[in-house]
């Protein structure tokens, strides 16, 4: 069965702090790994990994995924309050396979 | 463009009632997912459209039903609601194989009394 696991499922630290999300994948037909925010509705668009090794970074931003290992991680440096939502993680093709979620609360 | 719209964004329900959830993309993309998303269980698959004419099942298909009305529109039934299908919805489209990134409608919160 195809899974995605994320962790931890809920972290709280102060503004300025650097936070380091991760997420394991189990898929068959895997293709990409992508991250999204979500903050009070919608899940918006971070990134889509497919390559081993290469960060795709955004601002303070930055993912990474290790196709050999089967995970990823999601780094964000110098936190804000604005960073506080929830971060899933997806895997798969066509068909993508959620995370429960983290849970960032970023704390002024 | 609006992206992803949904219809309606709140319904309360009592068990047996049945409704339709309204989903329309306007970025000419070939394929539309239905997910639900429960508090501790990230975003879980109902049904999805490969293309116009085409639907499968995902992790979660019981007790509903879809229809790919055209390109641009996605329909979810519930033709006898439960308790536990009390959810948000969500509505994701894509462009096709190759190009994974899934967007997101704003979601309908559906409270089964």
């Amino acid at each position: 069965e195809d899974k995605v696991v994320q962790s931890p499922l809920s972290l709280v630290v102060h503004e300025g702090d650097t936070v380091t999300l991760n997420c394991s994948y189990e898929v068959t037909n895997f293709r990409s790994l992508l991250w999204y925010k979500q903050e009070k509705k919608a899940p918006t668009f971070l990134f889509m990994l497919t390559s081993s090794g290469i960060e795709k970074k955004s601002g303070r931003l930055s993912s990474i995924l290790d196709k050999k290992e089967l995970f990823s991680i999601l780094n964000i440096t110098a936190t804000q309050t604005g960073d506080s939502a929830i971060y899933l993680c997806a895997g798969g093709a066509q068909k993508l396979v959620f995370g429960q979620g983290t849970r960032l609360t970023i704390n002024p | 463009n609006a992206g992803v719209t949904q219809t309606p964004k709140f319904q309360v329900l009592k068990t047996g009632q049945s409704m339709t959830l309204q989903c329309a993309q306007d970025m000419n993309h070939n394929s539309m997912y239905w997910y639900r998303q429960d508090p501790g269980m990230g975003l879980r698959l109902i049904y999805y459209s490969a293309s116009e004419g085409t639907t499968d099942k995902g992790e979660v298909p019981n007790g509903y039903n879809v229809s790919r009305l055209n390109k641009r529109e996605f329909s979810l039934r519930l033709e006898s609601a439960a308790p536990s299908q009390t959810s948000v919805y969500f509505c994701a489209s894509s462009f096709d194989r190759g190009k994974e990134t899934q967007y997101f409608g704003p979601g309908t919160r559906l409270l089964v009394l």
